[in-house]
């Protein structure tokens, strides 16, 4: 099966720093790649995903790149705020059984981001 | 709200117990996926439904562990005989099909098993 490797586990910067954090996943046939961001308590959020066929996302502050020979994608957030402290996880998805394109999501194990003012 | 609710928020329960979890996906989405998240740890996947169909069940769920979602829409997740190691944060998630892949999570459920 799939596995995702994350680091670092945890990051610290001073706000208007930018952060990036790396994931690194095994199976090759892996084909989406979405981040989600989840504060103390809350829900797991989808920030920004990426499929398997496009080298970099973008959404304002917030990117995504994928190395599809190296296997591993990164976010990049720039400009960090305070808000944007939380812990972030990657996911990897393989296509799904019987014939559908994307599947269950298996996780990284996660970075606790904390943004100083 | 349309976004994908979890109904209870949180359950504590005596170990040998049984315990259930019913969760309502976004409206027009045909998938739900059950995930279990311990403390410190990601999501991970338990089993997975397109429509009323069962698709996939994680090889680490015991068979203590069943669901349904008997009309392709709510979907259960019961627990038999429960476990201290059951204690978790149980989240589904929902999402279309074709082009509309990505999945959006409820608030989960909290199990306590004393």
């Amino acid at each position: 099966g799939e596995n995702v490797e994350q680091h670092p586990s945890t990051l610290s910067v001073q706000e208007g720093d930018s952060a990036v954090i790396k994931c690194t996943y095994s199976d090759s046939a892996s084909n989406y790649f979405p981040w989600y961001k989840q504060e103390l308590g809350k829900r797991p959020q989808l920030i920004i995903d990426i499929r398997s066929n496009v080298g970099e996302k973008k959404d304002q502050r917030i990117a995504v790149t994928l190395n599809k020979t190296a296997k591993h994608f990164s976010l990049h957030i720039t400009e960090t705020q305070p808000e944007d402290s939380a812990v972030y996880f990657c996911a990897a998805s393989l296509p799904g059984p019987g014939g559908t394109s994307y599947g269950k999501l298996t996780f990284g194990q996660g970075t606790i981001l904390t943004v100083h003012p | 709200d349309t976004g994908v609710s979890q109904d209870p928020r949180h359950k504590i329960t005596k170990r040998g117990q049984n315990v259930t979890f019913r969760c309502d996906p976004i409206s027009e989405h045909n998938r739900l996926y059950w995930y279990r998240q311990t403390l410190g740890q990601g999501p991970e996947f338990l089993t997975y439904f397109q429509n009323e169909a069962q698709l996939e069940k994680s090889r680490l769920l015991s068979d203590r562990f069943s669901a349904e979602r008997p009309k392709g829409s709510f979907s259960t997740l019961e627990i038999q005989r429960t476990e201290q190691g059951d204690s978790a944060m149980y989240l589904c998630a929902s999402s279309g099909s074709g082009q509309s892949y990505e999945q959006y999570f409820g608030p989960g459920t909290r199990l306590t098993v004393t």
